[in-house]
């Protein structure tokens, strides 16, 4: 199975500042339809996960244009442009490129 | 808006079934495909298995011996067994919508509606 990994897998923020998440694959998610089979979801506290990116870089419904995703093959990030308070919470980068669907370890945003 | 409501015993017994039902309002279970998540207690997200409205299923290989994925769409339910559980299995679980948001260029499922989760905890 493809395994994820992602770092940094805690990243205090200032809000207003920028943040970062790297997400790498063991094998690439680049089909020859030029997709990358990457989702990027958020789980905040006492909730459960919800989609913010899919196809690496296309947003969820509903998501805040702050949230990018962005990369290729085996490499990518997930960009917040500016953190808000509202954005602490546990990140994942899922691949679905083969099949079993396989999440990182999450990536753990909190507020300095 | 569409909701789903995860239901079944929040204990089970060291090789006994667990069992858990979804329930999914507020929309169609057609054309749309499902699937359960699990998450032990501090720990990251583990794909088990999706079932489609027409029953064709896919499993988790490391699961697949002790899990069964089924639907019922006149009731707009869909199920999950595992059978001989362990410790190992205890894990909040998540029902999950799967929907198509590649169209129309290609088919791409992406994890669009979870229900709240349900806590199964494994002990004597």
């Amino acid at each position: 199975e493809i395994v994820m990994t992602q770092s940094p897998l805690s990243l205090p923020v200032t809000p207003g500042e920028p943040a970062s998440i790297s997400c790498r694959s063991s094998q690439s998610l680049l089909r020859s339809n030029g997709y990358n089979f990457l989702d990027w979801y958020v789980q905040k506290p006492g909730q459960s996960p919800q989609l913010l990116i899919y196809l690496g870089s296309n947003r969820a419904s509903g998501v805040p244009d702050r949230f990018s995703g962005g990369g290729s093959g085996t490499d990518f990030t997930l960009k917040i442009s500016r953190v808000e308070a509202e954005d602490v919470g546990v990140y994942y980068c899922m691949q679905a490129q083969q099949a079993p669907r396989t999440f990182g370890p999450g990536t753990k945003v909190e507020i300095k | 808006q569409v909701q789903l409501q995860e239901s079944g015993p929040g204990l089970v017994r060291p090789s006994e079934t667990l069992s858990l039902t979804c329930t999914v309002s507020g929309g169609s279970i057609s054309d749309h495909v499902w699937s359960w998540i699990r998450q032990p207690p501090g720990k990251g997200l583990e794909f088990i298995a999706y079932i489609y409205d027409s029953g064709r299923t896919n499993y988790n290989p490391s699961l697949e011996s002790r899990v069964s994925i089924s639907i019922d769409t006149s009731k707009k339910q869909f199920s999950l067994r595992v059978t001989s559980v362990t410790a190992a299995d205890t894990a909040v679980y998540y029902c999950a919508r799967l929907k198509n948001l590649g169209m129309p260029a290609i088919t791409y499922h992406a994890f669009d509606f979870w229900g709240q989760g349900t806590l199964v905890t494994v002990s004597s």
